[in-house]
């Protein structure tokens, strides 16, 4: 019973392209995240949406675009593709937007772009 | 702006033999400081919070504490299984975690 789950797990698409990336989980959280993991391994923040209201929005190119739906999911559209998009992406989310409650990761989309 | 240090980068341990890892930390309003475990091609699997220095918290052989700058994952007696990428993350007075590099952790049996 997964408790955060996205999809595509793998995503291998050419250089301007558009695609997207799916995120639910069914932990009753309020808050959702997208972070970018690079090639060293580096966890950085994207977005954060709380009640499907955005509540982070870090420096990312306007070709990254997320949607919460509903606050269970919140999906990331990715446009134009460029090399250096690839990366892995995970989705996490968050019983509140508090500050000291753990996040919850899905097991990331490994994005390749040629 | 917030940063997180980890360090090293890589450990290499023996099946039996205690070590640590280190995370600084600069802060703006420590509100937790987190330790995930990530392994190949997962996300990463949460550890502990630690909310004030001073408090630690066990888990099988994993031991966390805290001081006002710094944050150690204390290993006893390591098995293979422990073998993993450990993150390090702190949460400040927004909404947001930054997060180290992280420890490749091998354990050899």
């Amino acid at each position: 019973d997964t408790a955060v789950s996205q999809t595509p797990k793998y995503l291998v698409t050419q250089m301007g392209n558009d695609k997207s990336i799916k995120c639910e989980q069914n932990l009753g959280h309020d808050t959702m995240y997208w972070y970018k993991q690079d090639s060293k391994k580096f966890l950085k923040i994207m977005f954060s949406y709380n009640n499907k209201e955005l509540i982070i929005n870090e420096t990312v190119p306007n070709r990254f675009s997320p949607k919460s739906p509903d606050k269970a999911h919140l999906n990331l559209h990715i446009n134009s593709l460029e090399l250096g998009d690839s990366a892995v992406y995970f989705c996490a989310s968050r019983a509140k937007a508090e500050y000291n409650s753990p996040l919850h990761f899905g097991n990331g989309t490994r994005l390749t772009v040629t | 702006e917030d940063q997180v240090t980890q360090s090293p980068e890589a450990l290499r341990l023996q099946e039996g033999e205690s070590s640590s890892l280190n995370c600084s930390y600069t802060v703006s309003g420590l509100r937790g400081l987190f330790w995930y475990r990530q392994d190949p091609g997962k996300g990463p699997e949460f550890l502990f919070t630690l909310y004030s220095a001073g408090e630690e918290k066990e888990k099988e052989r994993l031991k966390a504490t805290l001081t006002k700058k710094e944050s150690f994952l204390h290993i006893t007696a390591p098995k293979p299984e422990d073998s993993a990428t450990y993150l390090c993350a702190a949460g400040g007075s927004n909404y947001k975690l930054t997060f180290g590099k992280g420890t490749l952790l091998t354990v050899n049996p």
